[in-house]
């Protein structure tokens, strides 16, 4: 089993909103950095967020992230077809001295 | 640009070994980590483990650890990760990523390798 949580699938309406949350312990989350990565099938993820809330460029302001305590929280706005994909939660636990991802999240536009 | 290029497909037999490269350009190849995770098919991620390829820092994955090493040659800006005794369930793609430096972490990994399958069956 994933050290993080998420939920399995999310829906959502194109133009809505969707959150995906990420939760994890003091060992991992409360005391780290989470990134976010989104990936389509058949390729390679790409990174989304870092540093808890950061965007690379070139990734859209639909985008957001944010941690409160030991859960992070994906933010999507004006969903787009495009937007299906998994994403995937990520951070380092100190507990295990290892890299942890969430199981992931299937996004559905509807 | 940035940019990891992996090497190709393997098929493997039960108990034997396998060795993914991890090519890197557009970047000085010793400041930053480089981090090893796999996709079993239809699954998600899982860590593997991380090295600096300037020397110092391996760690591994608790359940890998008696089976993967990872090293680099900085002659040629190439990782490797070496999984041996494979077993069916080391079927998967095989991806690097680029991860900041001074202290393991997964605060960014980017970019990632293509990814490489790897496919254990006899």
């Amino acid at each position: 089993q994933s050290v993080l949580t998420q939920p399995p699938s999310v829906s959502a309406a194109p133009g809505q909103k969707v959150t995906i949350s990420c939760s994890g312990s003091s060992s991992n989350i409360e005391n780290n950095y989470v990134s976010w990565f989104q990936q389509f099938p058949g390729t390679a993820p790409k990174l989304l967020i870092y540093d808890n809330d950061q965007r690379p460029s070139g990734i859209p302001d639909r985008f957001s992230g944010s941690k409160s305590g030991t859960s992070a929280t994906l933010g999507i706005t004006g969903l787009q077809t495009g937007d299906e994909a998994d994403y995937y939660c990520g951070t380092w636990d100190n507990s295990l001295s290892a890299g942890a991802f969430g199981g992931g999240t299937k996004l559905t536009v509807l | 640009q940035v940019q990891l290029v992996q090497s190709g497909a393997e098929v493997k037999n039960p108990g034997a070994s396998v060795k993914v490269s991890c090519k890197a350009s557009g970047y000085t190849f010793t400041s930053y980590y480089i981090h090893w995770v796999r996709q079993a098919p239809g699954q998600g991620l899982e860590w593997m483990g991380i090295i600096n390829p300037s020397g110092g820092t391996r760690l591994y994955a608790e359940k890998l650890q008696d089976r993967v090493t990872m090293t680099s040659d900085t002659s040629t800006s190439t990782v490797y990760m070496d999984l041996n005794n494979l077993r069916s369930e080391d079927t998967a793609i095989y991806y690097c990523a680029r991860g900041p430096k001074n202290t393991p972490s997964l605060r960014w990994l980017d970019p990632w390798g293509q990814g490489t399958l790897v496919t254990v069956s006899s």
